[in-house]
């Protein structure tokens, strides 16, 4: 098993463009997540999934939109890139939501000029 | 709004050394609570988990935490730390979908 996958590792954008963090987990978890990890805050729920089809917003949701259109695949998408947003990500799945140890991903490191 | 809090930043300890790290949370329901350990360059990785039961849990890597109801607390322990314990610990809470981290604290073990 790979596991959870993330790509980009690395991503520098300019003000105001686009662009999706791709996530991937090939354990057949039901329940996805994506964090932002800040200096002195931790990591903060940006959105996440119970199922293919399922998607809620965590505790920092602007700026930011997910889609679950399979179980393997949770794409995170910034619409329109902010300086506020340069962190890195980490993308995470578990079989049952709160229940089963959550796997990360490697992480994406985003900067935003 | 449900919180976990961490109440050191940063704890620089010789090797042998006892180690607690504190947690506190704020939810008013039953929750989930865990502690999980990034080392240097490394994914999060889950050390101990707790659902219901004996309030002492057993992790890995001889860590443990004890949760305290009353003070709404989970705190971790290692009664001797080594020196590849070096690594960023989280506390964090579940409750109800929403999975909450601490800000996290570093620790340094001085061989």
């Amino acid at each position: 098993n790979a596991g959870v996958t993330q790509t980009p590792k690395f991503q520098v954008l300019k003000t105001g463009q686009s662009m999706t963090l791709q996530c991937a987990q090939d354990m057949n978890h039901e329940y996805m997540s994506w964090y932002r990890q800040d200096p002195g805050m931790g990591l903060r729920l940006i959105h996440y999934s119970v199922g293919a089809g399922i998607t809620d917003q965590g505790e920092v949701p602007n700026g930011y939109n997910v889609s679950r259109s399979t179980t393997e695949d949770f794409p995170l998408r910034l619409l329109s890139a902010a300086p506020s947003q340069t962190s890195v990500y980490f993308c995470a799945s578990s079989l049952l939501a709160g229940v089963n140890e959550q796997y990360f991903g490697p992480g994406t490191r985003l900067t935003v000029t | 709004a449900q919180s976990v809090s961490q109440h050191n930043h940063h704890v620089i300890l010789s090797e042998a050394a006892s180690l607690e790290l504190g947690c506190n949370y704020s939810y008013g329901g039953t929750v989930n609570l865990f502690w999980y350990v990034q080392y240097p360059g490394q994914h999060l990785q889950l050390l101990l988990k707790y659902f219901s039961g004996d309030p002492l849990v057993k992790g890995i890597k001889g860590f443990e935490a004890e949760f305290i109801k009353s003070k709404f607390s989970f705190n971790l322990r290692k009664p001797s730390v080594q020196w590849s314990d070096t690594a960023e610990y989280f506390c964090a809470a579940y409750y109800n979908n929403d999975m909450r981290f601490g800000a996290g604290t570093r620790l340094t073990v001085k061989p």
